[in-house]
């Protein structure tokens, strides 16, 4: 199984919103509303900050957003701010009752 | 609210299997619901999924490294486990454990411990 499609780098100025995509197929992404983000700082373990394509767990900033559309999952940060400069992950459950991990986005904050 | 931390040898030979543990504390992981899990990450590169357990025993594992790995409970120590056999300098990364919910997201997560593949 490929990996989903994520965009290698994205860049934005703080206070601005930037959109990290996830391609899947109807296998994985089209086909459930399991797909989850990931964040992580270097040298630390990923930290979830979407779940289910847009639920928030508690704690976590509501500049965070998720939404999916056909096999295409997306997370929007609105607001950005220096903290958000990491590497963000999708995954997604598949039909093959297995998870599915995207390659993973540099996002950097100008 | 669940913490988890893996324990095993930094260093493993080729060929040997690698063998690793998480001790679970606050939860049990025999509670409902819960899905124990491996997911490993190459210097340098994504993250990659190796499989779970489910609060009942059942097993599911990546298809790419499924005829290497075994995923086991062991309830009266509260800890899961990963073994990875005929290991080559391919599998050198950082292994994490987490626990899933329900088998579709990992809300908590270990610190990552390093396993060397080099003789």
């Amino acid at each position: 199984q490929s990996a989903l499609t994520q965009p290698a780098s994205v860049s934005g100025s703080p206070g601005q919103s930037i959109t990290i995509s996830c391609t899947g197929t109807s296998n994985d992404v089209g086909g459930y509303k399991y797909v989850s983000w990931y964040q992580q700082h270097p040298g630390k373990a990923p930290k979830l900050m979407i779940y289910d394509v847009s639920n928030r767990p508690s704690g976590v900033s509501n500049r965070f957003s998720g939404s999916k559309s056909g096999n295409t999952a997306s997370l929007t940060i609105s607001g950005l701010q220096a903290e958000d400069e990491a590497d963000y992950y999708c995954t997604s459950y598949t039909t093959s009752t297995t998870l599915l991990f995207g390659g993973g986005t540099k996002l950097t904050v100008l | 609210h669940v913490q988890l931390q893996e324990s095993g040898p930094g260093l493993v030979n080729p060929s040997q299997t690698l063998s690793l543990t998480c001790a679970v504390s606050g939860g049990s992981i025999s509670s409902g619901g819960y899905y124990w899990s491996w997911i490993r990450q190459h210097p340098g590169t994504g993250l990659e999924w190796i499989g779970y357990i489910s609060y009942s025993g059942s097993t599911y594992y990546n298809p790419s490294l499924k005829s290497r790995v075994t995923i086991s409970l062991d309830t009266s120590k509260n800890q899961f486990s990963l073994k990875l056999s005929s290991v080559t300098a391919a599998d050198t990364a950082v292994y994490y454990c987490a626990k899933s919910q329900g088998g579709y997201y990992f809300d908590y997560w270990g610190q990552g411990t390093l396993v060397t593949v080099s003789s």
